[in-house]
């Protein structure tokens, strides 16, 4: 069965500095992996996502990806961060289910970004 | 596209009584799943609809929880006898046929006294 581990639960940085979120995946198939960003009191915006190809993906608000399939890992990267990027982040994998693709997430990252 | 919307935002019921929740997904959409994320977790997947058919429930979805999407468009989901441990975000979403995709709602945040 497919799973997402997200190795820190919480990630405190400060302003302009780089950040990276693990995230680690068990999957005996192939695999799409998502980043979703879930700001306070609201639901999943979609970061970035992996289907195939380059394996340096670029997605909204200045993140990149990093899938590494021999390390079964995507880790999310921003090399400056802003106020504004604290939420909390969460890595998925797509697991097809009758033909529709069920997302298994990780337990999520806090990222807070301190002045 | 004014992408997926989901009331109420939040809803707080006393133990045993029966809540309902709606989800409209994006309109050309015609996947819809439910999720449900408890405090300090990932969301975890109930159930997910191709136009009206339900085509999978997770065994989180006891007997208590029904879904429908009657017409293939907006879809509700109804806990009957609520108990505590259903205090959580249910959160909808949409996408294509063949989709690599899912579009997530605000959610709506319930809790049970």
């Amino acid at each position: 069965a497919q799973s997402v581990t997200q190795l820190d639960s919480q990630v405190p940085v400060f302003e302009e500095a780089p950040v990276e979120l693990r995230c680690n995946y068990s999957s005996s198939v192939s695999v799409y992996l998502f980043w979703y960003v879930q700001y306070p009191n609201q639901g999943l915006q979609l970061l970035l996502k992996y289907l195939s190809g380059s394996t340096l993906v670029k997605g909204i608000n200045g993140f990149e990806a990093e899938f590494n399939k021999s390390q079964t890992s995507f880790h999310l990267r921003k090399p400056s961060v802003h106020i504004s990027d604290t939420a909390e982040y969460f890595c998925a994998v797509s697991v097809t289910v009758l033909g529709a693709q069920k997302l298994v997430f990780g337990q999520g990252t806090r990222l807070t970004i301190n002045p | 596209d004014t992408g997926v919307s989901q009331n109420p935002r939040h809803k707080i019921t006393k133990r045993g009584q029966n809540v309902t929740f709606r989800c409209d997904p994006i309109s050309e959409h015609n996947r819809l799943y439910w999720y449900r994320q408890t405090l300090g977790q990932g969301p975890e997947f109930l159930t997910y609809f191709q136009n009206e058919a339900q085509l999978e429930k997770s065994r989180l979805l006891s007997d208590r929880f029904s879904a429908e999407r009657p017409k293939g468009s907006f879809s509700t989901l109804e806990i009957q006898r609520t108990e505590q441990g259903d205090s959580a975000m249910y959160l909808c979403a949409s996408s294509l046929v063949g989709g690599d995709t899912q579009y997530f709602g605000p959610g709506t945040r319930l809790t049970v006294l």
